[in-house]
């Protein structure tokens, strides 16, 4: 079946420093790609989505490009705040059946 | 953009009681909405799927006598989970998704269960 597989956290980096958590996924079809973000005590938010290859998603500094070659989404960031700490889930959706899967998450922690 | 709320947002309960939770779309109507479960430091799992009207899918594994569903309109799902025991314990997301926008589930700010 669909599969999301994401790098382990939780990462640590200092602010102003570049971000990549890395995504890879496995699926039959041509499924849509999903960066979710959940911030402590919080429900999941979309950071950014792409629907077909070699679309790049962006939204607040983040960007993420759907590779249908090497099925991933790596998730972006040139400078990091301490303000983006938070859970990252990379997710896809199989447009069959509108279900989303999620990867297992990285926890991302910034340090002033 | 699209708001979906949860109600209560942290529940505290014996064991062998029931607790209901509500998912609501404040701004668009929910045809679909969608149960997760998310457990400490883990992703979310899903665990049923309710459209309005009828009955929900449950995904392998989930009991569905004991996590009743209802999506009794399209701005409003409840969970149940009936003789909850303690490790029912979980923090319990809903989300819903439109007639619009085909891919995107809008996510409530899930509820905290503890089951004593």
């Amino acid at each position: 079946g669909d599969s999301v597989t994401q790098m382990e956290g939780p990462v640590t980096l200092s602010e102003e420093a570049f971000l990549t958590i890395n995504c890879t996924y496995t699926a039959t079809g041509y499924p849509s790609l999903f960066w979710y973000v959940q911030y402590p005590g919080e429900g999941l938010q979309l950071l950014l989505k792409a629907t077909k290859a070699d679309d790049k998603g962006s939204n607040k500094g983040f960007e993420a490009t759907y590779r249908k070659e090497t099925t991933s989404f790596h998730l972006e960031k040139g400078s990091v705040q301490v303000s983006d700490s938070a859970v990252y889930f990379c997710a896809l959706s199989d447009r069959s059946d509108d279900k989303i899967i999620f990867g297992k998450g990285t926890r991302l922690h910034i340090l002033p | 953009g699209a708001v979906v709320s949860q109600h209560p947002s942290r529940v505290i309960c014996k064991s062998g009681t029931s607790v209901k939770i509500e998912c609501r779309s404040l701004d668009f109507q929910a045809t679909t909405m969608f149960w997760y479960r998310q457990f400490p430091k883990q992703s979310l799992m899903l665990m049923a799927t309710s459209n309005e009207g009828s009955k929900a899918t449950y995904e392998q594994g989930v009991e569905k006598d004991k996590f009743l569903i209802n999506h009794a309109s399209l701005t409003l799902s409840t969970l149940t989970v009936t003789s909850a025991h303690p490790e029912d314990s979980s923090f319990y997301i809903c989300s819903a998704r439109g007639t619009l926008e085909f891919d995107e589930q809008f996510f409530g700010p899930g509820t905290r269960l503890t089951v004593l």
